[in-house]
């Protein structure tokens, strides 16, 4: 079975603070992927990287940045947190590359709340 | 533009009967495939069910199809002999042929009812 795991399952930041959210697969997978679930929006792409050091913009790269240095660690950095970056971030890896029936198997999702 | 759409926020259905919840998507891509997730209370996003768009027949899951109207772009769910565990909210999501990601609708979130 595919192994999605987040180093966080809840998490509390300040203003301006500096946040790691880590995210590991255990499978191998070429790509990996942050998205951020806002109610009423679904799930919109933040970055996603598609070999090791490799990186992307999804759809909301702003006030992100990301980090993989190995195949199985993919990290979502937020440089200085703001209250409007409170949200579901979930990340997600996935094996085949440019395959339309490539499926993404997505980890448990880290709630992060910025006071 | 929305590539996904899910009219429908929330839904109520009986223990045992089935249910179908809505997807319309939007491509210009002839070749793309259209995913079925479902999120529980707990959070994690599973996998359910797959459909290409060269695929012939309707996939199937288990108590899970898919649906599959070409023409009118639509992509519907339809969970057979509900029980209490499917309570959970369900994501419609699209690859396009050449792209890594996968955009997602807003989500339905359904609850079974005893």
């Amino acid at each position: 079975d595919v192994k999605v795991t987040q180093s966080s399952r809840y998490l509390v930041k300040r203003t301006g603070e500096k946040v790691f959210l880590e995210c590991v697969q255990d499978m191998d997978h070429e790509n990996m992927f942050w998205y951020r679930q806002d109610p009423g929006l679904g799930l919109r792409l933040i970055y996603f990287s598609y070999d090791v050091k490799m990186k992307e913009k999804g759809d909301i790269p702003e006030g992100y940045s990301v980090s993989r240095e190995k195949k199985e660690r993919f990290s979502l950095i937020l440089e200085s947190a703001s209250t409007n970056q409170t949200s579901m971030y979930l990340c997600a890896s996935s094996f085949l590359k440019l395959d339309r029936a490539d499926t993404q198997y997505f980890g448990p999702g880290t709630r992060l709340t910025v006071l | 533009a929305q590539k996904i759409t899910q009219t429908q926020p929330g839904m109520f259905v009986q223990e045992k009967e089935a249910v179908t919840l809505d997807c319309t998507y939007d491509t210009s891509d002839p070749s793309y495939g259209l995913f079925w997730y479902k999120q529980p209370s707990s959070g994690e996003m599973i996998f359910l069910i797959y459909q290409g768009s060269y695929d012939q027949q309707n996939a199937t899951e288990g108590r899970y199809s898919l649906n599959f109207q070409k023409a009118r772009k639509s992509a519907n769910l339809v969970i057979s002999a509900s029980q209490l565990g499917d309570s959970a909210m369900y994501f419609c999501a699209m690859r396009e042929g050449g792209d890594y990601k996968l955009s997602f609708g807003a989500g339905t979130t359904v609850t079974v009812r005893a």
